[in-house]
């Protein structure tokens, strides 16, 4: 069974500084990666939908990052701004159940200060 | 697109009455998905659909949920009768099979 596992639980950084979120996952027969972000009370906003073959996704100040031979993602967030302040979820497919059924982390609550 | 749509936002009802959640997924989405968000156990899958066919249920807590999908623009979870510990936020979300998924913006159940 896929577990995915965040790391840290929590981060808290002044603004303007760069950040590495991390994300592992234990089934590595998948062939792609999803992050989400999620607002206090608000549903889950995707944020980078990365393919296996792709290796690497941006969008903007994100950059997200998919390792399969090691199991690991990280979200890059460059010159973080006070609006990045949220939770952001990795989530990987369960292979042994279907590649439609995501697993999540518990993800990483993110504070940047002003 | 209006994105994923549900209603209610927020519900508050008494134990032993049945609730029932509605969602509207992304036009041309042929994948449905139900979650369930609590502070302990996180985000949980109960079922989801592909063209309107229940595939996975298997998160399902018990008989006293039950979803439904009547067509490709509708979606059901209904909870009968529900109990305290059914409080949580319902999420909705939807895919058109590459896998990424698009989440509603939840309903937040409260049962007293």
């Amino acid at each position: 069974k896929q577990e995915v596992t965040q790391i840290p639980a929590a981060l808290s950084v002044p603004e303007g500084e760069n950040l590495v979120l991390n994300c592992s996952f234990t089934d590595s027969a998948i062939y792609n990666l999803q992050w989400f972000r999620q607002d206090p009370g608000k549903g889950l906003t995707s944020l980078l939908l990365i393919q296996s073959s792709q290796r690497e996704q941006t969008s903007g100040r994100l950059n997200a990052s998919l390792d399969k031979s090691s199991g690991r993602s990280t979200l890059y967030i460059a010159a973080s701004q006070p609006g990045d302040s949220a939770t952001y979820l990795c989530a990987a497919p369960d292979p042994n159940t279907g590649f439609q059924k995501l697993v999540f982390g518990t993800g990483t609550r993110l504070l940047v200060s002003p | 697109d209006a994105g994923v749509i549900q209603s209610p936002r927020h519900e508050v009802t008494e134990m032993g009455q049945e609730v029932t959640l509605r969602c509207k997924p992304i036009s041309g989405h042929d994948y449905l998905f139900w979650y369930r968000q609590t502070m302990m156990r996180g985000l949980e899958l109960l079922i989801y659909f592909n063209n309107n066919v229940p595939i996975d249920d298997s998160g399902m807590p018990e008989d006293r949920f039950s979803a439904k999908m009547p067509n490709a623009s509708f979606s059901t979870l209904k909870i009968q009768p529900s109990e305290p510990r059914d409080s949580a936020v319902y999420f909705c979300a939807s895919s058109s099979g590459n896998n990424e998924q698009f989440f509603g913006p939840g309903t937040r159940l409260t049962v007293l």
